[in-house]
């Protein structure tokens, strides 16, 4: 069974930074292209980055280039969110989702994790 | 940028069909898919490929895409149908989301 777990949300300052991290089971991850994608609360879904299986092709939203850097450890079946100089609107549930191929859509996401910017 | 519009809710009765739009330029040149969304679950793929259903989607999702419009088709709508439904589409190393639709049956 695919599962994807994610971990690493909590209240952050505007400013700061945190990690986010999602691991993966049930199926061979480093065949699979990954993205982030974040939903504000009561709002939609906003893709936020991706990154190829051997993390030669990494793509951003442009509301995040700059401050956040997507990884992967296809040893230890992980994706990373590193997230820097985090604002206010950052605040959102974000969800780590499998994608069978570049990007056209994603098969299996996660439960979600909920990043706080606030003061 | 690439933009999906949606409209913002659709309604529909029991046992009828509902049909959601998403709009974009030259939409039916790329793939889209949909994901079903109800309060407080993450998003399940419905549609992919324009007109794929993933293995456990019931037969009474189907999808379209021609022209600007992609439309996704609920025949014979049920209660548990009711939910927010997002389409998709790649666009020049991004993906984007349509705004989403609400489907109210009642």
């Amino acid at each position: 069974e695919v599962q994807l777990v994610e971990s690493g949300g909590g209240l952050v300052q505007p400013g700061g930074s945190l990690r986010l991290s999602c691991a993966a089971s049930g199926f061979i991850f480093s065949s699979y292209s990954m993205n982030w994608v974040r939903q504000a609360p009561g709002k939609g879904l906003e893709w936020v980055s991706y990154i190829s299986t051997s993390s030669n092709t990494i793509y951003y939203a442009d509301s995040v280039k700059g401050r956040f850097t997507i990884s992967r450890d296809n040893a230890k079946n992980s994706l990373y969110l590193q997230m820097n100089s985090l604002r206010d609107e950052d605040t959102a549930v974000y969800y780590c989702a499998r994608d069978p191929g570049g990007g056209d859509y994603f098969d299996y996401w996660g439960q979600g994790t909920l990043v706080t910017v606030s003061s | 940028s690439y933009e999906l519009t949606q409209p913002p809710s659709v309604s529909v009765s029991p046992g009828q069909t509902a049909s959601i739009t998403c709009s974009g330029d030259k939409l039916g040149d790329r793939f889209a898919c949909w994901y079903q969304q109800k309060p407080g679950q993450s998003p399940v793929l419905v549609i992919y490929h324009d007109s794929k259903r993933p293995s456990g989607i019931p037969e009474r999702f189907s999808g379209s895409n021609s022209g600007n419009t992609a439309t996704l088709t609920i025949s014979g709508t049920q209660a548990m149908d009711e939910a927010d439904f997002y389409c998709q589409a790649w666009d020049n190393s991004t993906v984007v989301f349509g705004g989403g639709t609400k489907l109210t049956v009642l």
